[in-house]
């Protein structure tokens, strides 16, 4: 019962262009959404996140886009840099399971090309 | 500012030894989470403490592992005895109420 989705193993993208990465839900009770960077040998990294009170939060070249309707959201990353290569985790959290409690996706891992 | 603290950061055990990994959260965070990341299952919550106190520990795997929090700045993960399959990165992160954790580097156990 994978709760939380993300289809797309790996990414790769162009230098300077657009990073989109997707992730899907199935548990309508999730109210708030994060994404998370990790990589090789540490930890993963809070990046940004939203409450389902919102459709788009912003922070730098990070902008993060909730549809609820669709159960769907998504990571925006403008301009893509090298150093943004990383596998990005998207996580989800629903009061009714304990508000701290988040759901992992698998992630995606997005390489940056120069 | 330190962040998360884990220790070892790599651990090489035999089947049947006893495994304990440790974690100093963020000062001033209040609650602590386990989690374990492997393959087959990603990322997935063990347990975790609201002021020292465990809240819900439904993912532990079983019996062989147990998880204590003697004080705000001090948690350990035990796996007696342990096997091949708990081999993974195990990752501990804190929260300060907050629902943003911030994890420590891991500690990678491998089991022979």
């Amino acid at each position: 019962d994978q709760q939380v989705k993300q289809n797309s193993p790996s990414l790769s993208v162009q230098e300077g262009r657009i990073s989109i990465l997707n992730c899907d839900y199935t548990n309508s009770m999730f109210d708030y959404f994060l994404w998370y960077k990790k990589y090789p040998a540490e930890g993963p990294t809070f990046l940004i996140s939203i409450s389902s009170i919102k459709d788009k939060n912003e922070d730098g070249r990070f902008t993060v886009f909730l549809n609820k309707s669709a159960k769907h959201l998504s990571l925006h990353i403008v301009p893509s840099q090298p150093g943004d290569s990383a596998v990005y985790f998207c996580a989800a959290s629903a009061p009714n399971q304990g508000a701290q409690k988040l759901v992992f996706g698998q992630g995606t891992r997005l390489t940056i090309n120069p | 500012d330190a962040g998360v603290i884990q220790s070892p950061r790599h651990e090489v055990t035999e089947m049947g030894q006893e495994v304990t990994l440790r974690c100093k959260p963020i000062s001033g965070h209040n609650s602590l989470f386990w989690y374990r990341q492997t393959m087959m299952r990603g990322l997935e919550l063990l347990i975790y403490f609201n002021n020292n106190v465990p809240i819900d520990d439904s993912g532990m795997p079983e019996d062989r592992f147990s998880a204590k929090m003697p004080n705000a700045s001090f948690s350990t993960l035990k796996i007696q005895p342990s096997e091949p399959r708990d081999s993974a990165v195990y990752f501990c992160a804190s929260t300060p109420s907050g629902r943003a954790q911030y994890f420590g580097p891991g500690t990678r156990l491998l089991v022979l």
